[in-house]
């Protein structure tokens, strides 16, 4: 079966502390991408990757770090720093191209920070 | 002022009905249009696309831009109460890095 799997879907942490959220992708995508989900927000992108090793803030990068270490894996740390960290974290992959327009979506996890 | 606006709606809507559903932009670079469905507590999926202007039918969907007036929309038809979900316009630029663009979502309820 070919998609994206984040974990855990639900995750509880303390204010103060760092969390790593998970995103594995078997799709072969060059293209990752880590967005937050806030009601009545949208999608606003954190980070992307395009190739491993090196990845681009978003619009929304301050609080979070990420790696690209495989091209398969794209974890996002929340950090201590985010002062708004609790929300519905959702990781995508699309291939690469002037043309590419559809992303592959995970299930996502919801944080609660509390 | 957002580059994407989208009516975060509830919408609620009998069976059967025909349900339109807009955005407005503000970046005339935009020529890609998409719409994702997102199912509560579920990840988006692609829905339409739509490339430049015009208009584009799948089944009980169509998708339409007018770009002069920076304008799109999403018709269902004969609507389910299976199409209940939020329907998100997402737009990006020709090259642009693939980065897209979303629109806030319309959260819509198609009631028996």
């Amino acid at each position: 079966d070919g998609g994206i799997t984040q974990s855990p879907k639900y995750l509880f942490r303390k204010e103060g502390q760092n969390v790593t959220l998970s995103c594995e992708q078997n799709l072969n995508h060059d293209a990752m991408y880590w967005y937050r989900q806030d009601p009545g927000q949208g999608l606003r992108l954190i980070y992307y990757s395009q190739i491993v090793n090196d990845f681009q803030k978003g619009d929304i990068a301050e609080g979070y770090s990420v790696s690209r270490e495989k091209k398969e894996s794209f974890p996002l740390t929340v950090t201590s720093a985010q002062k708004n960290p609790t929300a519905f974290y959702l990781c995508a992959s699309s291939t690469l191209g002037h043309a590419t327009y559809e992303q592959y979506f995970g299930p996502g996890t919801r944080l609660t920070v509390t | 002022q957002k580059e994407v606006e989208q009516d975060p709606g509830p919408l609620s809507v009998p069976e059967g009905a025909i349900v339109s559903l807009n955005c407005t932009y503000s970046n005339s670079a935009f020529q890609y249009f998409m719409w994702y469905r997102q199912y509560s507590r579920k990840g988006p999926e692609l829905l339409m696309y739509t490339y430049s202007s015009g208009n584009k039918e799948d089944g009980r969907f169509t998708a339409q831009v007018d770009k002069s007036s920076k304008y799109i929309s999403l018709f269902i038809r004969d609507s389910q109460p299976s199409d209940s979900a939020t329907y998100l316009c997402a737009m990006r630029m020709e090259g642009g890095g693939n980065k897209l663009t979303f629109g806030t979502g319309t959260q819509l309820k198609v009631e028996l």
